[in-house]
């Protein structure tokens, strides 16, 4: 069986501060990824997808960055933190077939301060 | 196991029609929220319920808690319901637990 694991689970960070937010699943090899983030509630906007190691797209600048250093792992990071971050960041994988069907980790809570 | 299953996984209506898509629970859930994907791939949020019915326009949601499980009608399809689908509900500690989604077509 597939497993989607997040971490952190929440994080408090200052402005400025670097931030790194990581996902890896298990389970299931060449998955899409995707990184999700919601301001306030409502919409979770879709922020960066990948379809394989070394390859991601950004769908919306955020001034943040995403890496795909393996198959099974991504990462959303920033160098500095702007209090405009705040917000739940959500991993996801869809299989390489069909990118419909989505598959979420438990999401992370940003609060910068 | 999956705490939240999503069904069907895929649905074919014709406009002018309805049907329901339902989340089942393995355990208690506090809340549901139903999004739908939108062409940038964001997800829109439709509902968030604790409990009771919401109602949309065309769409409308229940949540029974006690019998763990989340609805999402549709009546009156249109051609631009179509997407995918997802229910999204929230455990005792407050996660998000996530349906894998239900891809709508709604045909002419």
């Amino acid at each position: 069986a597939q497993t989607i694991h997040q971490w952190p689970v929440a994080e408090i960070k200052a402005v400025g501060s670097p931030l790194s937010l990581g996902c890896t699943i298990k389970g299931k090899s060449s998955p899409n990824l995707y990184w999700y983030w919601q301001a306030t509630g409502g919409t979770l906007q879709q922020l960066f997808y990948s379809i394989t190691v070394g390859q991601v797209e950004s769908v919306v600048q955020l001034n943040l960055s995403a890496s795909r250093p393996k198959d099974d792992q991504f990462i959303l990071s920033t160098e500095k933190l702007l209090l405009s971050h705040s917000g739940f960041y959500l991993c996801a994988w869809s299989p390489q077939v069909s990118n419909e069907r989505l598959f979420f980790g438990h999401g992370t809570k940003l609060s910068v301060l | 196991g999956d705490q939240v299953e999503q069904s069907p996984s895929a649905l074919s209506l014709h406009e002018g029609t309805g049907s329901a898509l339902r989340c089942n629970f393995t355990t208690t859930m506090r809340a549901v929220q139903w999004f739908r994907k939108n062409s940038r791939g964001s997800l829109i949020n439709l509902f968030y319920l604790a409990s009771g019915t919401k109602e949309n326009g065309r769409l409308k949601s229940a949540f029974d808690s006690k019998e763990r499980y989340s609805t999402l009608h549709i009546r009156d399809a249109q051609l631009e319901d179509s997407g995918t689908y997802f229910c999204a509900a929230e455990d005792s500690n407050y996660q998000l637990i996530w349906g894998s989604g239900t891809k709508l077509i709604i045909k002419p």
